[in-house]
């Protein structure tokens, strides 16, 4: 079975400032792995996806993620943080083609609050 | 292009009722799943829909129960409501033979049970 642990519930940060969410994984297979965004009342947004290849991904909205198998985390960092960026942000992982269930397993989730 | 689509937005019922959820998949998606999300927490996975059949389940009660039907769209329904039940669902679509597909979520139904 896969889990996700986000390190942090909630992170406050100022306006224009650098953020990074922190996301931990553990699986006995290989995964991939997804950083979804919900805004309040509404459902999830992908935000980006390690597949494969390239441990840095880029994603919408300025966010990146560095993908570090060696310690199992998949951080979500983004260089300048905008008030509309406020909103909750989960880290998923997935079992990859041949691994078996398709399912997403979510962590609990990080409540970014961009302060002006 | 339409996204995952959900219907109702919100839906009140009372403990012992039962509950009807639908969901339309993104255009060329052929599978469907359904999480739980109860506040405060992660999405949980109900089940996964695909060629009308129940494919994967997660870790819940034979209450809930689904259906896909051949357009691809799809039902979750909860028996014997309990307060516990009160949650956001999410219906999220995928197309199964690209492998790395990525799911795409719909808005969600808030149910509260009182």
């Amino acid at each position: 079975a896969q889990s996700v642990t986000q390190l942090d519930s909630q992170v406050p940060v100022f306006e224009e400032a650098p953020v990074e969410l922190r996301c931990n994984y553990s699986s006995s297979v290989s995964v991939y792995l997804f950083w979804y965004v919900q805004y309040p009342n509404q459902g999830l947004q992908l935000l980006l996806k390690y597949l494969s290849g390239s441990t840095l991904v880029k994603g919408i909205n300025g966010f990146e993620a560095e993908f570090n198998k060696s310690q199992t985390s998949f951080h979500l960092r983004k260089p300048s943080v905008h008030i509309s960026d406020t909103a909750e942000y989960f880290c998923a992982v997935r079992r990859t083609p041949g691994a078996g269930s398709y399912q997403l397993t979510f962590g609990k989730g990080t409540k970014l609050s961009v302060i002006p | 292009d339409a996204g995952v689509t959900q219907s109702p937005t919100h839906l009140i019922k009372t403990r012992g009722q039962q509950v009807t959820l639908r969901c339309s998949p993104k255009s060329g998606h052929d599978t469907v799943s359904w999480y739980q999300q109860a506040l405060g927490q992660g999405p949980q996975f109900i089940f996964q829909y695909y060629e009308e059949e129940e494919r994967q389940r997660g870790n819940f009660p034979d209450r809930f129960s689904g259906h896909q039907f051949p357009n691809y769209s799809s039902e979750l329904n909860v028996n014997a409501l309990l307060l516990g039940d009160s949650a956001l669902y999410l219906c999220a679509s995928n197309f199964l033979r690209a492998s790395t597909d990525t799911q795409y979520f719909g808005p969600g139904t808030r149910l509260t049970v009182l």
